[in-house]
């Protein structure tokens, strides 16, 4: 099994820009979620998934959409980037609520916006 | 918002003694989650007390929880230069919400 994958590795953009991030888990985990990382922040979470077409806000949702069509996939869109969204993000998931079992989480995506 | 918070914020050892690491949190949990995450890679679970449990080993770790105090440590036995990393604390802050992560401890162990 590969885990959890996020593409891609690295980005820039420029400020105003769109894209997607992509999260992808082949364990047939039920929930996902996706937290950005900055110094002397933490990890602070996105949005979150508990199933298929269930998606709900987290901590700092503002700036991003997320959608859940399969299990597998949970892609993060940041519709125009600001130099504020400048972090690396992680994708997580896990086969039940995850207050209950451990999250697996992707090697991150680190995002510069100029 | 942090719902838990590591202390020290860094901390720096000679391999083979022992790292500890304190979690303090602010309302009532379910279970707490120790990760660790090594430079440039994602967060990897290390182990999970459930809030009726005290203390919890798993190798060279041992863990406690203290629900009365709001707090959480985790030991690090005989440590190794392959133990540099960062350590989090998660919990969750009630009930069926997601994991919040606190910001960390930064472990440095010197060969």
């Amino acid at each position: 099994n590969a885990g959890v994958t996020q593409t891609p590795k690295f980005q820039v953009l420029k400020t105003g820009q769109s894209m997607t991030l992509q999260c992808a888990q082949d364990m047939n985990h039920e929930y996902m979620s996706w937290y950005r990382q900055d110094p002397g922040m933490g990890l602070r979470l996105i949005h979150y998934s508990v199933g298929a077409g269930i998606t709900d806000q987290g901590e700092v949702p503002n700036g991003y959409n997320v959608s859940r069509s399969t299990t597998e996939d949970f892609p993060l869109r940041l519709l125009s980037a600001a130099p504020s969204q400048t972090s690396v993000y992680f994708c997580a998931s896990t086969s039940a609520g995850s207050n209950n079992s451990p999250l697996h989480f992707g090697n991150g995506t680190r995002l510069t916006v100029t | 918002s942090q719902q838990g918070e590591e202390d020290p914020q860094a901390l720096s050892i000679q391999e083979g003694e022992n790292a500890t690491m304190n979690c303090s949190y602010k309302t009532s949990i379910n279970n707490l989650q120790w990760y660790r995450q090594n430079s440039g890679r994602g967060l990897v679970h290390l182990i999970l007390i459930r809030s009726n449990e005290r203390e919890k080993h798993s190798g060279r770790l041992r863990v406690t929880l203290d629900t009365s105090k709001k707090s959480s440590s985790l030991l690090i036995t005989a440590s190794r230069a392959a133990d540099t990393a960062s350590y989090f604390c998660a919990t969750d802050a009630k009930g069926n919400t997601p994991l919040v992560f606190g910001k960390g401890t930064r472990l440095s162990v010197i060969a």
